[in-house]
């Protein structure tokens, strides 16, 4: 079955830091860029982060650059988000997003996880 | 950064009834532009790409049209699965921006 399962989320305190994972299985993930979209609670969708397939071109959005790192394993089949410095503003639902190609650079998402959920408040 | 403006925020149509949804970019994306259908509880959902092109096994009563700065979204005859809210995308321009999305609620 062609998937993306996020895990990792959780309530952290601001300033602390999480690891968010997501595992893909079903298509060949070193074929395709990555993504990293988020949704805070009752509001719309936020691109985050990207990497493309070979993680030679990853970028991010100006309210996490600095602060997050995109990674991605292809011998394991997945993607991880390393959130450090977080603020309560990072509450959200974070998916992880398939591109429909591997460079990554003009990307729309044909393939999304669930989410894993986000809190950060003290 | 390119901004992307649906309108309307809400949209109320009755089943079997037409629905047009509007999507406008701040500055020209060409084709580059996606349209998502979004359930409660749900993942966000490829409906449409290239401005027209449907995704994988999406009924023909979603089309989509537009290039440069105005996009629709048009639903040809709703059935009760449709009712969601739904996100233009561009991927012209880097980062790649979503609107604010349009709920499509019962009438």
């Amino acid at each position: 079955e062609v998937q993306l399962v996020e895990s990792g989320g959780g309530l952290v305190q601001p300033g602390r830091s999480l690891r968010l994972s997501c595992a893909a299985s079903g298509f060949t993930f070193d074929d395709y860029a990555m993504h990293w979209v988020r949704q805070a609670p009752g509001k719309g969708l936020e691109w985050v982060s990207g990497i493309s397939w070979n993680s030679g071109s990853i970028g991010y959005a100006d309210s996490v650059k600095g602060r997050f790192t995109i990674s991605r394993d292809n011998a394991k089949n997945s993607l991880y988000l390393q959130m450090n410095s977080l603020r309560a503003e990072d509450t959200a639902l974070y998916y992880c997003a398939k591109d429909q190609e591997a460079a990554g650079s003009s990307p729309y998402f044909d393939l999304w996880g669930r989410g894993t959920l986000v809190t950060v408040s003290s | 950064e390119i901004v992307m403006t649906q309108s309307p925020a809400t949209l109320s149509v009755s089943p079997g009834e037409r629905a047009t949804l509007s999507c406008r970019a701040s500055q020209s994306v060409s084709s580059n532009l996606a349209w998502y259908q979004q359930k409660p509880g749900q993942a966000p959902r490829l409906l449409i790409y290239g401005a027209s092109t449907r995704a994988t096994g999406i009924p023909a009563r979603f089309s989509g049209s537009g290039s440069g700065t105005e996009f629709t979204l048009t639903i040809s005859s709703l059935q009760s699965e449709d009712f969601a809210v739904y996100y233009c995308q561009q991927y012209n321009n880097w980062p790649p921006a979503f609107g604010q999305g349009t709920r499509l609620e019962i009438k």
